[in-house]
């Protein structure tokens, strides 16, 4: 069970807007920032948002990150199919002297 | 293209062992700080280790549920990490991926190898 905490789940129709949170401690997202990344079956993680908030070249705009002390959110707007993933945020802890993982959040687009 | 390759995956009995590969192409591994992330079936991922650059010590990290009986090292002649994985056990069944930068703006991944303990 990871130290940092998402949702197991969540979903939304084609062109809503969706948040996965991310809750951590001051040890590791409250002391560092944060990245997400996509990770679709059977292939390795895409980075989707480095440094809390900024996108990668070729991230659409639909997806955005932001981090309120020991929080993060990942939100994605006009959903679209192709985003059923998962997504995971991460950040480095201090304690474990290494990045850790949130578990994971499965997103369905209904 | 940058790109990370690993190898050695395959079916170990548990109290095994088994030594993973990770082969860097068309940049410096020892110049960077590199881990090594699973994931067990139909789970998340989690970290495992990392080592440092050579300029940063080169010295080695890892997550609790492995110190003690997996190791990680380089060769810096081949540009390649690996990890020595000793007293496997079933929980360490997964698919292992090598990567650098993983909280860096620019992050590179391999495609992952697979390790049964069965």
């Amino acid at each position: 069970q990871s130290v940092v905490t998402q949702p197991p789940s969540a979903s939304g129709t084609p062109g809503q807007r969706v948040t996965i949170s991310c809750s951590g401690s001051s040890s590791n997202i409250g002391a560092n920032t944060v990245n997400w990344y996509q990770q679709l079956p059977g292939t390795a993680p895409k980075l989707l948002i480095n440094s809390n908030n900024q996108r990668p070249s070729g991230v659409p705009d639909r997806f955005s990150g932001s981090k309120s002390g020991t929080s993060a959110s990942l939100a994605i707007s006009g959903l679209q199919s192709e985003d059923e993933a998962d997504y995971y945020c991460a950040a480095w802890d201090g304690s474990l002297k290494g990045p850790v993982f949130g578990g994971g959040t499965k997103l369905t687009v209904l | 293209e940058v790109q990370l390759v690993e190898s050695g995956g395959g079916l170990v009995k548990p109290g095994g062992s088994l030594r993973l590969s990770c082969a860097a192409s068309r940049f410096t591994l020892s110049n960077t700080w590199m881990s090594w992330v699973r994931q067990a079936p139909g789970k998340g991922l989690e970290w495992v280790g990392l080592i440092k650059s050579n300029i940063d010590g080169g010295t080695t990290d890892y997550s609790p549920p492995v110190r003690g009986r997996f190791s990680i090292s380089r060769d810096d002649s081949k540009n390649t990490m690996y990890l020595q994985m000793n007293s496997l056990k079933i929980d360490d069944t997964g698919v292992y991926y090598c990567a650098t930068g993983i909280l860096e703006p620019t992050p590179i991944w391999g495609q992952g190898t697979t390790v049964t303990v069965s």
